[in-house]
């Protein structure tokens, strides 16, 4: 089956840039569209934006001036670019696959999640 | 963007009882393109519910979704122990996709 994995380093300084990576194993990083959704702490959810292979994206007007998202196939993986980070870019980060054929959508499968401290 | 606003903040109930989410949207949610997750305790979100009534695949009879426009229902009926967690609703009929907040629901 489907699973997602997140990876990226746990500690970002401030003003500094977030790099995180979804590797996508039991399927291809082709066939669907995929998102990053994050969730600070004791609070609830934000979604960030889809990618396609394509390279078709979306980001949230709230985050869209600082994010980057972008695709490697050869490797069956997706990356989240976030810069400019604050503290307020603390939170857990989850990828996700999209559920249908359009590119907003419901989300079948997640990632366990990554946690990102943003902190000197 | 939508907003969607849940109620209760938190819900306590017994196993067993019969357990009712609400979601309401601040503006018609297109196609009744709503979807609700459950998230435990150190988990990501499951997928319950999506186009407001379909179960995902694997998920038990007992939950069940409905409500169109801007009201819509999670019911939850038997509540077993494992069903105590936090509830989202998140709608995808307009960009950008939004969540509620969340309805705790906890073991009475």
């Amino acid at each position: 089956q489907v699973q997602l994995q997140e990876s990226g380093p746990g500690l970002v300084r401030p003003s500094e840039t977030l790099s995180l990576t979804c590797t996508v194993s039991g399927g291809s990083v082709s066939s669907f569209y995929w998102s990053w959704i994050r969730q600070p702490p004791g609070k609830g959810l934000e979604w960030i934006g889809y990618i396609y292979y394509t390279g078709s994206s979306n980001y949230n007007p709230s985050l869209k001036s600082r994010v980057t998202m972008s695709m490697d196939t050869s490797k069956n993986l997706f990356s989240l670019r976030l810069n400019s980070v604050t503290a307020a870019d603390t939170a857990m980060y989850y990828c996700a696959r999209v559920a249908g054929w359009t590119p907003e959508d419901a989300f079948d499968i997640w990632g366990q999640g990554t946690r990102v401290t943003v902190s000197s | 963007e939508i907003v969607l606003t849940q109620s209760p903040g938190t819900l306590s109930l017994s196993p067993g009882e019969r357990a009712t989410l609400s979601c309401r949207a601040s503006q018609s949610v297109s196609n009744n393109f709503l979807a609700w997750y459950q998230q435990r305790p150190g988990q990501a979100p499951r997928l319950l519910i999506f186009g407001a009534s379909n179960r995902a695949a694997g998920i038990p009879d007992r939950f069940s979704g409905s409500g169109s426009g801007t009201d819509f229902t999670l019911t939850i009926t038997r509540l077993e122990p494992e069903d105590f967690a936090v509830y989202y609703c998140q709608q995808y009929g307009s960009s950008p996709i939004t969540f509620g907040q969340g309805t705790r629901l906890e073991i009475k």
